[in-house]
């Protein structure tokens, strides 16, 4: 069985700081890992995912995350952060294994830029 | 343009009264699931349908009907909504079957149960 954690339910930056969002992952196989970003009034959307390879993944408007298998995290984060980046954001976990659909989402983090 | 459509997007219901709320992609995605988003509680999956009338249940199943008669139409029936049933509803497509767990939303419906 999987299960996310994200760490804060409510973070809030000033414009230009650092953005840190935490998320750790339980999992019994390789998972895939993912973000998933909502802005207000909208649906969900990819930010990045970590399937295999390269530890470190790019995803959209510069975030980026590490996938760390001996702290089981995948945290999420920008070096400045923009207003436009006022949204809630999700961890999401997957089984990697061949058969396997279901993705677990975390409960999400909110996070506010202060101007 | 490649979207997820999902109808209505804001209703206000009775208990008891039945209600559909409908799904769509043009994207000829096979994987299809239905989510609620509760403050608190993130996303919780009710159904999901591997391809043409092939369904299973999620997290959280009860008092939520399916169905899958077409490749892009899955609609999600409330039979007799209760208040509980409340809450803001995703729709979802993915391609592959949804292995790769890279899912398209639709921009969501909130139902509101008097």
């Amino acid at each position: 069985a999987q299960s996310v954690t994200q760490l804060g339910s409510h973070v809030s930056v000033s414009e230009g700081a650092l953005v840190l969002l935490r998320c750790n992952y339980s999992s019994s196989v390789p998972p895939y890992l993912f973000w998933y970003v909502q802005y207000p009034n909208q649906g969900l959307q990819l930010l990045l995912k970590y399937t295999t390879g390269a530890t470190l993944v790019k995803g959209i408007n510069g975030f980026e995350a590490e996938f760390k298998k001996s702290e089981t995290s995948f945290h999420l984060t920008k070096p400045s952060a923009h207003m436009s980046d006022a949204a809630e954001y999700f961890c999401a976990v997957k089984d990697s294994g061949a058969g396997s659909y279901q993705l677990t989402f975390g409960k999400g983090t909110k996070l506010s830029v202060i101007p | 343009e490649a979207q997820v459509t999902q109808n209505p997007r804001y209703l206000i219901t009775v208990t008891g009264k039945k209600l559909t709320v409908t799904c769509s992609q043009n994207m000829n995605h096979e994987y299809m699931s239905w989510y609620r988003q509760d403050p608190g509680l993130g996303l919780r999956q009710i159904y999901y349908s591997m391809n043409v009338e092939v369904t299973d249940k999620g997290d959280v199943p009860e008092g939520y009907k399916v169905s899958r008669k077409e490749k892009r139409n899955f609609p999600l029936i409330l039979e007799s909504p209760s208040p509980n049933q409340t809450s803001l509803y995703f729709c979802a497509s993915s391609s592959r079957g949804g292995s790769t767990g890279e899912l398209f939303f639709g921009e969501g419906s909130r139902l509101t149960v008097l």
